[in-house]
């Protein structure tokens, strides 16, 4: 079955730096690809996600790119604001039609003003 | 919408008792999922139904983990009997399709 994998598990940015998170999969049947940002004791919730017909997909601050060769994938948050502390997920969806999704294990971001 | 149901939000309950989460999906989302998540593993997936029906369950970690969807709108997973290790958030999930809509999860304490 699909394994992802999620780097860093922490990271830590003064206010207004970037953010990188990277994530790799092993399935390369899959097609999907979330971002989940979870807030302490939230549910987590989608912020952005891209299909495997494309590269790169934006909006405002958070951009996510896929390499489908190298079977990875990354969420990129520029301006970064302490409201963005969390923790973020990616996933992939195997290539079953049901959005099974396999999640990786996460990464807490802490913002320092 | 109300969006994803879940009960009961939290639950506290000694070591060989019997839990009951129950969950009730966003109204015409045909797949719904369980994950139970915790420090040490994340987020994994238990079970997940499509159209009531259990595709999944290869993620129940024993026997004693049960999980039924009688009707479109109401899905429970059962612990019978509970452990500490059980302890974990158990999260509720249902899409059409698209975006996948977590509840606010049940917070389990296994004493």
């Amino acid at each position: 079955g699909e394994n992802v994998e999620q780097h860093p598990s922490t990271l830590s940015v003064q206010e207004g730096d970037s953010a990188v998170i990277k994530c790799t999969y092993s399935d390369s049947a899959s097609n999907y690809f979330p971002w989940y940002k979870q807030e302490l004791g939230k549910r987590p919730q989608l912020i952005i996600d891209i299909r495997s017909n494309v590269g790169e997909k934006k909006d405002q601050r958070i951009a996510v790119t896929l390499n489908k060769t190298a079977k990875h994938f990354s969420l990129h948050i520029t301006e970064t604001q302490p409201e963005d502390s969390a923790v973020y997920f990616c996933a992939a969806s195997e290539n079953t039609g049901f959005q099974k999704l396999v999640f990786g294990t996460g990464t807490r971001l802490l913002v320092s003003p | 919408d109300a969006g994803v149901i879940q009960s009961p939000r939290h639950e506290v309950t000694e070591m060989g008792q019997e839990v009951t989460l129950r969950c009730k999906p966003i109204s015409g989302h045909n797949s719904l999922f369980w994950y139970r998540q915790t420090m040490m593993r994340g987020l994994e997936l238990l079970i997940y139904f499509n159209n009531n029906v259990p595709i999944d369950d290869s993620g129940m970690p024993e026997d004693r983990f049960s999980a039924k969807m009688p009707n479109a709108s109401f899905s429970t997973l059962k612990i019978q009997p509970s452990e500490p290790r059980d302890s974990a958030v158990y999260f509720c999930a249902s899409t059409s399709g698209g975006e996948l809509f977590f509840g606010e999860g049940s917070r389990l304490t296994v004493l």
